[in-house]
């Protein structure tokens, strides 16, 4: 069945503007996670997302980050006034269940100039 | 802090032969490790994971091996082979933190001809 998708698949904004990233998980899927992976970095976790539950936001950096999950389903990652530290490639991932085994999607590459 | 390590930031080897991928980690509450592939421009690719109850896993030409006085496990791969080529993530979950995985900095592997 169809993976994990995201848009846009790459991104270039300039310092200062809002950007919004969306990702589509596979369908039946419960749990979605977004990270995301600075140059020469390993995988940074932002927010988890579990059905109607609070959402697990310890990961965000800054309250200029902020992520929907809308029926359950599609989400979006909104990043208000990005800063140059904001370019990175931004990762979501879906699971059946909470835990474990993640499938990724292909990622947004977000430059902020 | 960086709880999930991976010291070797590359590896080489040749066709054939094994490899062998190294990862620790400090977090002792961690009782779930996986380990994730990464193509150039895709998100990452679940491989192959272990539970703490167990010392290894086999998949195929994949076998994960956990030490858990250590704190460390390995990736083996046998025989290796040029499509194995990738950069290699550790991750660990658990803790009451299994909504998220914690990744290591990955390790580059090459397979030479």
């Amino acid at each position: 069945g169809a993976g994990v998708s995201q848009s846009p698949s790459n991104k270039v904004t300039e310092k200062g503007k809002d950007v919004e990233l969306r990702c589509d998980p596979i369908s039946g899927h419960t749990a979605l996670y977004w990270y995301r992976q600075s140059l020469g970095q390993g995988l940074e976790f932002l927010i988890y997302f579990q059905g109607n539950s609070a959402p697990d936001k310890s990961g965000l950096p800054s309250d200029r980050f902020s992520a929907e999950r809308t029926g359950g389903s599609v989400s979006t990652l909104t990043i208000q006034r990005t800063q140059q530290e904001d370019s990175a490639v931004y990762l979501c991932a879906s699971s059946l269940v909470r835990g474990y085994e993640q499938y990724f999607g292909p990622g947004t590459r977000l430059t902020v100039t | 802090d960086q709880q999930v390590k991976q010291n070797s930031p590359s590896l080489s080897v040749q066709e054939g032969r094994i490899s062998i991928l190294n990862c620790d980690y400090t977090n002792s509450m961690f009782d779930y490790f996986l380990w994730y592939k990464k193509y150039p421009a895709e998100g990452p690719t679940f491989l192959i994971s272990i539970s703490s109850i167990k010392d290894k896993n086999e998949d195929g030409r994949f076998t994960v091996f956990l030490n858990k006085s250590a704190k460390h496990l390995s990736l083996h791969i046998v025989p290796s082979q040029p499509g194995d080529s990738a950069v290699y993530f550790c991750a660990a979950s658990g803790g009451g933190t299994a909504s998220k995985l914690t990744f290591g900095t990955g390790t580059r592997l090459q397979v030479t001809l």
